[in-house]
């Protein structure tokens, strides 16, 4: 299956400092990505859909100027946690999709374990 | 009420069981359901992708839809150790990629 490849894996900060997470298709265009974010022991919870060149689409209760959303290329979209706090902690995973049909299979990234101290 | 219920367990099961996962949800517009295995501090890897009532069976693992009760089921024949990994179930509506989670359910197969 293709390949979506999601860096750093884990990244420790400190409160008050921004934190890029970066989410690359390697063997597809990704004409949309997710961004979710998922506490321990509850289920992915969508944050933000990207679609390439234009802006994200952001989920109800979700900052937009904390959460920084960029999907500047097919292969390339990036999540930057402005003045990450201490509640800002948890695991971030992004998803792509390829091709322009709905429906099409979605492809995870390893996630980010972001833990700000 | 959430969209998607899925019992989050855990589940323990001896080696070689045939172990039943399921989900339930409330909104008849789902119609692509879809399971995935997320292995500890990973990310989720994609099972079985299914969009029509009845049973995709694909090795060990068959997923079953029943969109009249709305209840989907994924079973694993002869589990091993390896199964062992919290399994989440999502759907989405035709018109959109949007995948609505269940909160997963924790799996441990004991050898």
């Amino acid at each position: 299956g293709a390949v979506v490849s999601q860096h750093p894996s884990r990244v420790i900060c400190k409160s008050g400092t921004s934190v890029k997470i970066e989410c690359r298709s390697l063997d597809f265009q990704a004409t949309t990505m997710f961004w979710y974010r998922q506490f321990p022991k509850q289920s992915l919870m969508l944050m933000a859909t990207s679609n390439e060149g234009s802006k994200a689409t952001y989920e109800q209760g979700v900052e937009k100027d904390k959460f920084l959303i960029n999907h500047a290329s097919l292969t390339l979209s990036t999540l930057t946690v402005t003045s990450a706090h201490p509640e800002d902690s948890s695991f971030y995973i992004c998803s792509a999709t390829q091709g322009d049909s709905l429906n099409t299979e979605a492809f995870f990234g390893q996630g980010t374990r972001l833990t700000v101290v | 009420q959430k969209e998607v219920e899925q019992d989050p367990g855990p589940l323990s099961v001896p080696e070689g069981a045939i172990v039943s996962l399921n989900c339930t949800y409330s909104n008849s517009a789902f119609q692509y359901f879809m399971w995935y295995r997320q292995y500890s501090r990973k990310g989720p890897e994609l099972l079985m992708y299914t969009y029509s009532s009845g049973n995709k069976e694909d090795g060990r693992f068959t997923a079953q839809v029943d969109k009249s009760s709305k209840y989907i089921s994924l079973f694993i024949r002869d589990s091993q150790p390896s199964d062992s990994a919290t399994y989440l179930c999502a759907m989405t509506t035709y018109n959109t990629d949007k995948l609505i989670f269940g909160t997963g359910t924790r799996l441990q197969v004991f050898p």
